[in-house]
């Protein structure tokens, strides 16, 4: 059975770091990209970005609202995705979800359940 | 970047009901397009992909039809399980962008 298990969020200052975890287990965690995507409170779905699977070179592309902030990377051994956010913003606050994500489509198959992000002063 | 517009924002209807959802992409997206399912407090489900493939595990009261810019996800006989937040997705290029949402509720 396909898992994932997100970690790491909870209360920020605005400016500050945070780093998220996705735990994945139940496939071959190598084989696919991974991504991350948010949801602020009350609100509709944000791609965040994703990192392609080492086959498919490894490569990331972020969203523009976080692009030179976040960065997202992945230890295959260990099967965990990671979203380092910096300089966090108030409309940073959201639900942050991991998706496992087929390389060859950019389909979102499996989502975990989400970790909560509050940036607030 | 593309942008997805669905409609509508939201509708009420009974169980057995036949339901449309549509999806509108800002250009052709081929068939690159996938659909979403979100209850409250949890993480959206994967329903179909390409447009019109079911995942696996989904009825088959859920179906998608379409290609291009224009897009379709029918619920043929709606059951209460079923009332949810629904959202197309287009993974045709990056960024990928999502529709905003459609909010079925009970009538």
């Amino acid at each position: 059975e396909v898992q994932l298990e997100e970690s790491g969020g909870g209360l920020v200052q605005p400016g500050r770091s945070l780093r998220l975890s996705c735990t994945a287990s139940g496939f071959t965690f190598g084989d696919y990209a991974m991504s991350w995507v948010r949801q602020a409170p009350g609100k509709g779905l944000e791609w965040v970005g994703f990192i392609r699977s080492k086959s498919s070179g490894g490569t990331t592309e972020h969203a523009a609202s976080v692009k030179g902030r976040f960065t997202i990377s992945r230890d295959d051994p260990k099967g965990i995705a990671y979203l380092q956010m910096n300089s966090l913003k108030t409309e940073d606050t959201a639900v942050y979800f991991c998706t496992r994500t087929v390389d060859t489509a950019m389909v979102l198959d499996y989502w975990g359940q989400g970790t909560l992000v509050t940036v607030s002063s | 970047d593309i942008q997805m517009t669905q409609s509508p924002s939201s509708l009420s209807a009974s169980v057995g009901d036949r339901v449309t959802i549509t999806c509108r992409a800002s250009q052709g997206i081929i068939s690159w397009l996938a659909w979403y399912q979100q209850k409250p407090d949890k993480a959206p489900k994967s329903l179909i992909y390409a447009a019109s493939s079911l995942q696996s595990g989904v009825p088959s009261r859920f179906s998608g039809s379409g290609s291009g810019r224009d897009f379709t996800l029918t619920i043929s006989s709606l059951q209460p399980e079923d009332f949810a937040t629904y959202y197309c997705q287009q993974y045709y290029s990056d960024p990928l962008t999502f529709g905003g949402g459609t909010k079925v509720e009970i009538k």
